[in-house]
């Protein structure tokens, strides 16, 4: 079992470029997380998805930053355009969902210069 | 509003010594607890959960409401135990939000 996979490992943009990540959840597992880690800081939660429903999106910057979830498998995090800001790791979890174990993948490290 | 407080960034102790890594919540409901844990260059995994009152790798962790802490303890410390240490609170069903971390240095 692979665990979650999330591509790419690292990613070095300029900033207002666009840049995506992709996350391959667990088998079965039908609850998706895209967390944002910053330097010295916990994950903070940026969208959960249950199945293909965004059931909570409330802390995405919603002017630069989306996510999809087609078939309710792998997801996509989009960001454009990038703000220096925006440097940090992104990681993807999955879940049975409800209190279950979170399972997280090993993270994007985003530079933007 | 929901928190989680971890006071120290960076605890050190030599192999073999007691540690005790602190967490404190801030939640109005019934709260369930978490401790996740990162070693050097693996993902973060969880280390263990409140409700489960087990031990793991020798490390306990019991919840205090009356001091709204949930503070990790082990024994005797290891060089393997040397990582990254967040404490989580999971509210709203599946909402889990993690402390700042304190990172554990073991000296031999």
């Amino acid at each position: 079992e692979a665990g979650v996979v999330q591509s790419p490992r690292y990613k070095i943009i300029e900033k207002k470029q666009p840049v995506a990540f992709w996350c391959n959840p667990i088998s079965g597992h039908n609850t998706l997380y895209w967390y944002l880690q910053n330097l010295g800081q916990g994950p903070e939660l940026l969208i959960r998805y249950e199945n293909e429903e965004a059931v909570d999106d409330s802390q995405l910057p919603k002017d630069r930053f989306s996510a999809e979830r087609l078939k309710g498998v792998d997801s996509t995090l989009k960001i454009q355009p990038a703000e220096l800001g925006d440097s940090a790791v992104y990681l993807c979890a999955s879940s049975l969902g409800n209190y279950n174990e979170q399972f997280f993948g090993p993270g994007t490290r985003l530079t933007v210069l | 509003a929901q928190r989680v407080t971890q006071p120290e960034k960076l605890l050190s102790v030599f192999k073999g010594a007691p540690v005790e890594l602190k967490c404190n919540y801030s939640y109005s409901g019934s709260p369930e607890l978490f401790w996740y844990v990162q070693y050097s260059r693996q993902r973060l995994q969880l280390l263990l959960r409140h409700i489960s009152r087990e031990s793991i790798k020798g490390f306990t962790a019991d919840l205090n409401k009356g001091e709204t802490s949930f503070h990790l303890k082990k024994p005797f410390a290891q060089e393997e135990d040397s990582a990254m240490y967040y404490c989580a609170l999971i509210y709203n069903t599946d909402k889990l939000i993690f402390g700042t971390g304190t990172r554990l240095q073991v000296f031999p």
